[in-house]
């Protein structure tokens, strides 16, 4: 079956632009999780939903949201983007929250 | 959710059993430990999961403590393509969410 797909792969932006990012979970996945990893900090929580409800959040500002259709696609969005966005925004899958969860290969995010 | 420790970076021959130590001396009963490993540009791949008893599936072991203080996991015949940055995790499934805590990881580096 068809894994996470996360569009676009990569993504160039300007400081103040905003950007939304989507991602398409296994088929009958019903919780999605959002992920940042930049060389300095890691892999770090951004946040997961579950049934269209955000159910985690990490410690990230407001400028980050998220939200879940009925279909359980998801899609992220960061405004007034800043050099430090600059990262790979990871999605994962589960079947329901906290069993094994499947990422996608991630989008790639520069801001200029 | 507990921390976890991990070597930074660790060797392995090919074809011998890769052993990847974690410590989660503060774990508390009703956390599991689970395994990701990312290879290069890639997005994180569960490897495997438990709670107290040691686990097994076709991809590696899951060696825990009986005081669940610190885990193995082992790769029993190492390839070239096992060469990747290994994430110990310990995550509480008893809420209604739940969220990756990725630490630094091991570096796993296979070599011929």
């Amino acid at each position: 079956k068809a894994g996470v797909t996360q569009t676009p792969r990569y993504l160039i932006k300007t400081r103040g632009q905003q950007v939304t990012l989507s991602c398409s979970p296994i088929s009958g996945h019903r919780s999605v999780s959002w992920y940042q990893q930049t060389p300095g900090q890691g892999l770090q929580f951004l946040f997961e939903y579950f049934s269209e409800t955000q159910r985690n959040k990490g410690n990230f500002p407001g400028r980050f949201s998220g939200r879940q259709f009925s279909n359980s696609r998801s899609e992220m969005n960061v405004s007034t983007l800043e050099l430090g966005d600059s990262a790979l925004y990871l999605c994962a899958s589960s079947l329901a929250i906290g069993v094994e969860a499947f990422f996608g290969q991630g989008t790639r995010l520069t801001v200029v | 959710d507990a921390k976890t420790t991990q070597p930074p970076s660790m060797d392995c021959a090919e074809g011998r059993a890769a052993n990847l130590p974690c410590n989660h001396s503060t774990i508390s009963g009703n956390e599991y430990v689970y395994w990701y490993r990312q290879i290069h540009s890639q997005g994180p791949q569960y490897i495997i999961h438990g709670l107290k008893n040691n686990e097994t599936n076709e991809m590696a072991s899951l060696i825990i403590t009986e005081d669940r203080k610190s885990s193995t996991l082992i790769l029993p015949h190492a390839t070239l393509r096992d060469t990747a940055v290994y994430y110990c995790i310990v995550m509480n499934l008893t809420g209604t969410a739940s969220k990756l805590t990725f630490g630094t990881g091991t570096r796993l580096q296979v070599t011929l």
